[in-house]
């Protein structure tokens, strides 16, 4: 089965730093997306930023930048000069092409920011 | 420009019970896909629609049924509810394929009692 792993169930940062919160995830297709979601906690999940298997280059988005190792099989995101209002839970999501359009989700890791 | 809108946000039931949650899509989206989150869990895929036929169906019983109609919104329905049913139901819309990524609701979080 196709599988997304956080390992990390939870993280302090200081305000201002950088943090960077893991995922891998394992799937033998060629095509395939990778997402990470924001989920505070009024359970909305807020797109991040998104990676294709085929991009060359490391996606950024603003504070957000995701540090992509497809021969690792990981996709780690990258929050730079943290807020308290990162504070929150981050899911990391695949799309496989040959599964058609539905999510996989990790785990989950928990984000408190701290002052 | 609306995102998604679920309704209702809490509802308690009774097992046993039947339950319908709702789901409008953002607007030019036509694709709707349900997730259930259970507490300290990631979302887990339940089914998806489109043309309001079930185009993939995630690991979960015959008691979870859904329904899209014409102006793209859709419903989920669980029967014969059981107290592992609770938790936050997620809907998300995007357009056929995935093209342009997902936006999900805040959810509606069923308790179970």
């Amino acid at each position: 089965a196709q599988k997304i792993t956080q390992t990390q169930p939870g993280m302090f940062v200081q305000e201002k730093e950088a943090v960077t919160l893991d995922c891998t995830y394992d799937t033998s297709d060629p095509s395939y997306g990778l997402f990470w979601y924001k989920q505070p906690s009024s359970g909305e999940m807020i797109f991040l930023i998104y990676q294709g298997s085929y991009d060359q280059q490391n996606a950024t988005e603003g504070r957000y930048s995701l540090n992509f190792q497809k021969a690792r099989k990981s996709a780690n995101l990258v929050i730079s000069a943290s807020q308290l209002g990162d504070s929150a839970m981050y899911f990391c999501a695949m799309k496989r092409e040959a599964a058609g359009n539905k999510l996989t989700f990790g785990g989950g890791t928990r984000v408190l920011v701290k002052p | 420009d609306a995102g998604v809108t679920q309704s209702p946000t809490h509802l308690i039931k009774t097992r046993g019970q039947q339950v319908t949650l709702r789901c409008s899509p953002k607007s030019g989206h036509d694709t709707v896909s349900w997730y259930q989150q259970a507490l300290g869990q990631g979302p887990q895929f339940i089914f998806q629609y489109y043309e309001e036929e079930e185009r993939q169906r995630g690991n979960f019983p015959d008691r979870f049924s859904g329904h899209q109609f014409p102006n793209y919104s859709s419903e989920l329905n669980v029967n014969a509810l059981l107290l592992g049913d609770s938790a936050l139901y997620l809907c998300a819309s995007s357009l056929v394929g995935g093209r342009d990524g997902y936006t999900f609701g805040s959810g509606t979080r069923l308790t179970v009692v």
